[in-house]
Parts: C-alpha cells; sequence; structure tokens
C-alpha cells in the first residue's frame, strides 16, 4: 500500500513569506503528525492531529499552524518565514487509538519523505 | 532542552561486526522507547520498541536494552551490512501522540 506522501518534496521560499505543506496519511491512519528536522535541534515535535482535532502540539511560535481534514490529509502552515526555519518537514501517519494505547503497534509512526524547505 | 540524548554523534564499524548505539535519556516519566533509522533522503523508518516494564527485547538481527536506573537504551546490530549505513535515533514518549528524539548517531559500515 502506498505510504505517506508529502508535497513538495523542495521548496525555496524567502523570509517574510509564508508556505503551506501538505501530507497524505497512509490509507485507515486517522493520526497525523508534524516534526521539524534540523542539524541543530534534531527531530522536533510540532504537533499531532487526529479525525481534525489537535491533540498535542510542541513549543513552536504560534506562525506554525496545522489542520486535517475530513479525509485525515494534513497541512501545515508557516507564516512570516525566518531563515532559522529552514528545515526538512516531516509528516508521520498511524492508527492513532485512544491515549493508553500507545505501546501497541497501533501508534507506530509511518514518516514520509519530508518537505525540504530552503528561507532565503 | 532535550529530553534524549545520544553518546556519540558517528560510528564506524567493519562490515561483519556487531554495531553498539548508545542513548541517554533524563525524563524518569519515560515509559516507552523506540528506535529509528534514516537513511539519506528519507523519512525515519521503525526498527524497534521496548516498553519500560521491559529491559530487553530482540527483533532481525537488532536488540534493545533498556537500563531505567541509569536512564539509558542501547541498539545493538548483528552482523552489520552496508545497508544498515544511516543515521539512527532514539526516541521516548511519557504522553501521548508526541516522541522526543535525541539527536541521531551516523553509522558507516566500512566494507
Amino acid at each position: 500500500k502506498a505510504g505517506v506522501t508529502q508535497t513538495p518534496r523542495y521548496l525555496i521560499k524567502t523570509r517574510g513569506q509564508q508556505v503551506t505543506l501538505s501530507c497524505s496519511p497512509i490509507s485507515g491512519h486517522r493520526s497525523v503528525s508534524w516534526y521539524q528536522q534540523t542539524p541543530g535541534q534534531g527531530l522536533q515535535f510540532l504537533f499531532e492531529y487526529f479525525s481534525e482535532t489537535q491533540r498535542n502540539k510542541g513549543n513552536f511560535p504560534g506562525r506554525f499552524s496545522g489542520r486535517q481534514f475530513s479525509n485525515s490529509r494534513s497541512e501545515m502552515n508557516v507564516s512570516t518565514l525566518e531563515l532559522g526555519d529552514s528545515a526538512l518537514y516531516l509528516c508521520a501517519s498511524s492508527l492513532g487509538r485512544s491515549p493508553g494505547t500507545r505501546f501497541s503497534g497501533a501508534n507506530v509512526l509511518t514518516f514520509g519523505a519530508g518537505s525540504r524547505l530552503t528561507v532565503l | 532542552g532535550e529530553s534524549v540524548g545520544l553518546h556519540l554523534p558517528t560510528l564506524s564499524v567493519q562490515e561483519g561486526d556487531n554495531s553498539i548505539i548508545n542513548c541517554a535519556y533524563s525524563n524518569s516519566a519515560s515509559d516507552y522507547f523506540i528506535w529509528y533509522k534514516q537513511e539519506s533522503g528519507k523519512g525515519p523508518q521503525f526498527i524497534i520498541d521496548i516498553r519500560s516494564n521491559m529491559d530487553k527485547r530482540q527483533g532481525q538481527r537488532v536488540t534493545v536494552l533498556l537500563n531505567k536506573t541509569v536512564k539509558h537504551l542501547s541498539l545493538q546490530i548483528a552482523a552489520t551490512q552496508p545497508g544498515d549505513s544511516a543515521v539512527y535515533f532514539c526516541a521516548e514518549t511519557h504522553e501521548d501522540y508526541k516522541l522526543s528524539f535525541g539527536a541521531g548517531t551516523t553509522v558507516t559500515v566500512r566494507a
């Protein structure tokens, strides 16, 4: 079956612009998580969505936002881009069952290949 | 700050030898740990996981050891192959829906 699909794979923006990244989860997966990966900070959690609701978010400024649609596809948006926003943005999906079941295989994250954003 | 860290950023290993990748964590509430492998140009790929009520778990050619006393996690890869060259991340969770990742160890396999 198809994996997690992220678009676009590469993009270049300038400071002050905004960007929208898209993620299509594995069919049947209802949870979508977003992570930012940089050489200095590693993988940092941005937010997680399930059934169009944000269930957890990381320590990022309000310029970073996301949403999930009824078909489980998700988008994240970064407004007023800064140079430090240059990163690989990774989306991951899972079945996303209810709290307390995170030890099960149902909540193993499957990652996409990422969207590499360069801010000039 | 980070709650998960790795002891060494790089590891060079001879093909056929065993590899050991270490990871330290600081949050005593961490109750679930996962190792991921990331190859160039790809997203992280799940390798193996372990709950905090276990101290060892084995998979195919991989073993994860957990020492909660010293908050230490390790990944052992048996008979390392060229395809094992990648960046390895440990991750922990102590709250739902969120993983905290370590900085990663780059493993290079020498032929």
